[in-house]
């Protein structure tokens, strides 16, 4: 079946480290996205791809980074500038920039210590 | 710019019905809904892509008014299964990524 495939689901990590969450899918979407969700904010946007090897910043892309090197794949890494890392991260894709809904992972939760 | 969801969280008993609104201060060029269960991820409902179009699943549908630049999701006859979160994600323009509204919360008795 396809699919997004997230891991780890929940992630630990020391304050001042970067951490890498992967994002893998067999749908053969063009578009992926990186949302953060906290509670009583809803979804917001880090970064997104409408293709390999371009991505575009979201509204808060600020200590976090990403690639987009392969058509399956979009990891997003939170450095140590992220002032406050600890949230729960969604991935999406979707058929096109333009048409279709989203198809969301069942997310990593990060805690940082 | 964020949509504006209302309310934020209702409570309904087995059977009642449920209007969630979702509206933008800009031109909406497509409005998405979105379900979320407790811990786990948001999952897709449906699109609404032109002014005034309705859209059906199961006994969930939806509208969408273009020039109120507001949308409405539509709960009927509601079962323990519809609780959870309840997302709106806008586009303004064709080609530009979800924006999702605070979210719904919808808990559905016996």
């Amino acid at each position: 079946d396809g699919g997004i495939t997230q891991s780890p689901k929940y992630l630990f990590r020391k304050e001042g480290q970067n951490v890498t969450l992967s994002c893998e899918q067999n749908l053969n979407h063009d578009a992926m996205y990186w949302y953060r969700q906290d509670p009583g904010q809803g979804l917001r946007l880090i970064y997104y791809s409408q293709i390999v090897n371009d991505f575009q910043k979201g509204d808060i892309a600020e200590g976090y980074s990403v690639s987009r090197e392969k058509k399956e794949s979009f990891p997003l890494t939170v450095t140590s500038a992220q002032k406050n890392p600890t949230a729960f991260y969604l991935c999406a894709s979707s058929p096109s920039a333009v048409t279709g809904g989203y198809t969301f992972g069942s997310g990593t939760r990060l805690t940082v210590v | 710019q964020q949509p504006v969801q209302s309310p934020q969280a209702v409570i309904l008993r087995e059977g009642e019905d449920a209007v969630i609104n979702c509206s933008s201060s800009k031109a909406l060029y497509s409005v998405h809904w979105y379900r979320q269960k407790h811990g786990e991820a948001p999952v897709f409902l449906m699109i609404l892509l032109k002014g005034g179009e309705q859209k059906g699943h199961e006994k969930i549908s939806a509208s969408f008014n273009e020039k109120k630049q507001q949308s409405s999701l539509y709960l009927t006859a509601s079962q323990l299964s519809y609780s959870g979160t309840y997302f709106c994600g806008s586009r303004n323009s064709g080609n530009t990524p979800l924006v999702f509204g605070k979210g719904t919360r919808l808990s559905v008795i016996a």
